[in-house]
């Protein structure tokens, strides 16, 4: 099953919004609502940042937003502040033999 | 505070097997599922494998000849081997936390993930 696809790179000046965009198939995106999205500092951990398509974990910020249309996800970060500046990548359920399938990652940057 | 920390070798022969640790704290590996995820240079992620805590595994399809997942339910951590590796298992491998909400719902997300570990396969 072949990976998720981003764009590599998205930027945005402070207090803007931006859009990350994750696109699959049928098989993955478009089959289940179950897509999860993380943020991933240079030499941190990873953070869980919605899953289930929409939903934001305990304690992840109400500027963070997503939604699916077709085989397309995507992920809004409204008011982008210079901490944002990180790695996004996104992750589908793939089915039965895959289980989870990711994207390669979209690096934003802050202006 | 949950954290995972992945360990091992660092360096793998060909044709050898890669053995790798996740030691869990603030929670017990008995509460949750746990996967192992990895990223090779240049890729995107590639999900592995996982264990729930009632102990049943589930591989990737493209793995699962090659690969088992185990816990060590006295030590907390969680443990990957892979055998026959070529150099096209190269890669940072992560562990990490399976969803569950404090409703009961299991989620098809990872919410706590360590920082990963390079696993070079050369001779």
């Amino acid at each position: 099953q072949s990976a998720l696809t981003q764009p590599a790179s998205v930027s945005g000046s402070p207090g803007q919004s931006i859009t990350i965009s994750c696109t699959g198939t049928s098989s993955d995106v478009g089959g289940y609502d179950l897509v999860s999205w993380y943020q991933h500092h240079s030499g941190k951990s990873t953070k869980l940042i919605i899953y289930d398509v929409t939903k934001r974990p305990s304690g992840v910020s109400n500027r963070f937003s997503a939604f699916k249309s077709g085989n397309t996800a995507s992920l809004t970060i409204s008011g982008v502040k210079t901490e944002d500046e990180a790695d996004y990548f996104c992750c589908s359920y793939g089915g039965s033999d895959t289980l989870w399938v990711f994207g390669g990652g979209t690096k934003l940057t802050v202006l | 505070q949950v954290q995972l920390q992945e360990s091992g070798p660092g360096l793998v022969k060909p044709s050898e097997t890669l053995s790798l640790n996740c030691i869990i704290s603030g929670a017990s590996i008995n509460s949750y599922y746990w996967s192992w995820m990895r990223q090779s240079p240049g890729k995107a992620l590639e999900w592995i494998g996982y264990m729930f805590h009632s102990g049943n595994t589930k591989y990737s399809a493209s793995l699962k000849s090659r690969v088992s997942i185990s816990v060590d339910t006295s030590n907390n951590q969680l443990s990957l081997k892979l055998n026959s590796v070529t150099a096209a298992d190269t890669a940072v491998y992560y562990c990490a936390r399976g969803y569950y909400d404090s409703s009961g719902y299991w989620g098809y997300a990872f919410d706590i993930w360590g920082q990963g570990t390079m696993v070079t396969v050369s001779s």
